[in-house]
């Protein structure tokens, strides 16, 4: 069984200010995606991450892939209110049949 | 956006009836998930089906069936409800491309089980 761990489980904070969740486990991943739920609506992909190391930005985020591919940081510059939502990390497993698995994810929430 | 609905979009039920849940989509993708959101355990995978006539347990499978008789339609049916099967229930589906494919959600079915 994956153990899969996402941190900060709650985060409330004003606008502008900024944030990093995280994504964790022991276990090394092939590519690792990260989604965000709004609520009442499914969860829609903001980015994959494939390569140890790899930064990718969209935006005022940031998606970080740890080196040995088995964690993953967001960090959200001068956060604002329409980034609420649920902020969920799916890691594909190595040698996995190609499923997905989720974290229970981060509830963010941006007080104007 | 991509082409998914779900069907009902909410339903309440009693213990012990049968219900059926319907995922369309439009869009020709291979793939398709069942998952099921509870708080406190996210997004757990229940089935999914990778073709026609082809589908697999995933890690919370007890309880539910799945059958998919043609490209666009998975069906999740629950043969004997069970208040422990109160949740949101999310329909995915996907290319299928391995390591790299995204996963497009529907808008989710809330099921109660009295």
């Amino acid at each position: 069984t994956q153990l899969l761990e996402q941190s900060p489980q709650f985060l409330s904070i004003q606008e502008g200010e900024n944030l990093t969740v995280y994504c964790n486990s022991s276990s090394v991943f092939s590519s690792l995606q990260w989604y965000r739920q709004e609520p009442g609506e499914g969860p829609v992909l903001l980015v994959t991450v494939v390569t140890g190391g790899e930064v990718k930005k969209l935006k005022r985020l940031t998606f970080q892939f740890g080196d040995a591919r088995k964690d993953s940081s967001l960090h959200i510059t001068a956060a604002q209110p329409g980034d609420t939502g649920l902020y969920l990390c799916a890691p594909r497993p190595v040698g996995s049949q190609g499923n997905l698995i989720f974290g229970k994810g981060t509830k963010l929430s941006v007080k104007p | 956006d991509a082409g998914i609905t779900q069907s009902p979009r909410h339903k309440v039920t009693e213990t012990g009836t049968p219900v059926t849940l319907r995922c369309h989509q439009t869009e020709n993708h291979r793939y398709m998930y069942w998952y099921r959101q509870d708080p406190g355990h996210g997004l757990r995978l229940i089935h999914y089906s990778y073709g026609v006539k082809d589908t697999d347990k995933g890690e919370v499978s007890d309880g539910y069936s799945v059958s998919r008789s043609k490209t666009e339609d998975f069906l999740l049916t629950l043969e004997s409800a069970t208040s422990s099967q109160t949740s949101v229930y999310f329909c995915a589906i996907s290319g299928g491309l391995a390591g790299t494919d995204t996963q497009y959600f529907g808008p989710g079915t809330r099921l109660t089980v009295l």
